[in-house]
């Protein structure tokens, strides 16, 4: 039983370029949060979707930051026109179905680490 | 917003003593706090869950208590051994919230 996968583990691109960061949630979840952890900050929630469904995005950039969990598939967090400010670990976490993640414990993934240049 | 505060220098002991460690909030008063370990490279691992109406909650070795008078939660290894050194992050929500709120962790560095 895979945990939540996430890929690439590291990714790197340059000012301007597109960032794609991908993450499966663990088998029989359908919840997928998405966290940013800056260097020497705590991990900052960015977006909570369910399948087909953004849920809450409370926590993204207006502009340059999207996210989708598609009905099959991966989530995918899209960064555009990347900045060095963007460069950061990005976490996805998973929960079950039955509760979110405020009352269960987060799974998370192993995270991506962006780094623009 | 939540603020959370947790011991900002690292936590060096000895193998075999009792690590303690500290979170504090200011604000409002959570519905769940959680602890996570997190390695280097690595995401972080969900250790323990309390709730508001829970004073301490005990997972083997773990121990976590919530104090909502205080505004304080506190995270206890017994018998600490070198493979518990990592970082150790408590994390809040409230029980209408889809978020939690990570505190920035403390460093933990077990000495065999």
């Amino acid at each position: 039983n895979a945990g939540v996968m996430q890929n690439p583990r590291h990714l790197v691109r340059r000012r301007g370029q597109e960032a794609r960061l991908r993450c499966s949630p663990m088998k029989g979840h359908s919840h997928v949060y998405w966290y940013r952890q800056l260097p020497e900050e705590g991990l900052k929630f960015m977006v909570y979707l369910q399948k087909e469904n953004i849920i809450d995005e409370s926590g993204m950039p207006k502009e340059r930051f999207s996210a989708e969990f598609p009905k099959e598939g991966p989530s995918i967090l899209r960064i555009q026109q990347v900045v060095r400010g963007d460069s950061a670990a990005y976490f996805c976490a998973s929960s079950p179905p039955t509760g979110t993640g405020v009352n269960y414990g987060y799974t998370f993934g192993s995270g991506t680490r962006l780094t623009v240049v | 917003s939540q603020k959370i505060e947790q011991n900002s220098e690292a936590l060096n002991i000895q193998e075999g003593k009792t690590a303690t460690l500290t979170c504090n909030y200011t604000n409002y008063s959570p519905a769940y706090l959680q602890w996570y370990r997190q390695d280097p490279g690595r995401g972080p691992v969900f250790l323990l869950l309390i709730r508001e109406n829970e004073k301490e909650k005990r997972k083997e070795r773990l121990k976590v208590t919530f104090d909502t008078t205080l505004k304080q939660s506190l995270f206890h290894i017994t018998a600490s051994q070198p493979a518990d050194s990592a970082t150790y992050l408590c994390a809040l929500a409230q029980s209408t919230g889809n978020q939690f709120y990570f505190g920035t962790g403390t460093s933990l560095t077990v000495i065999p």
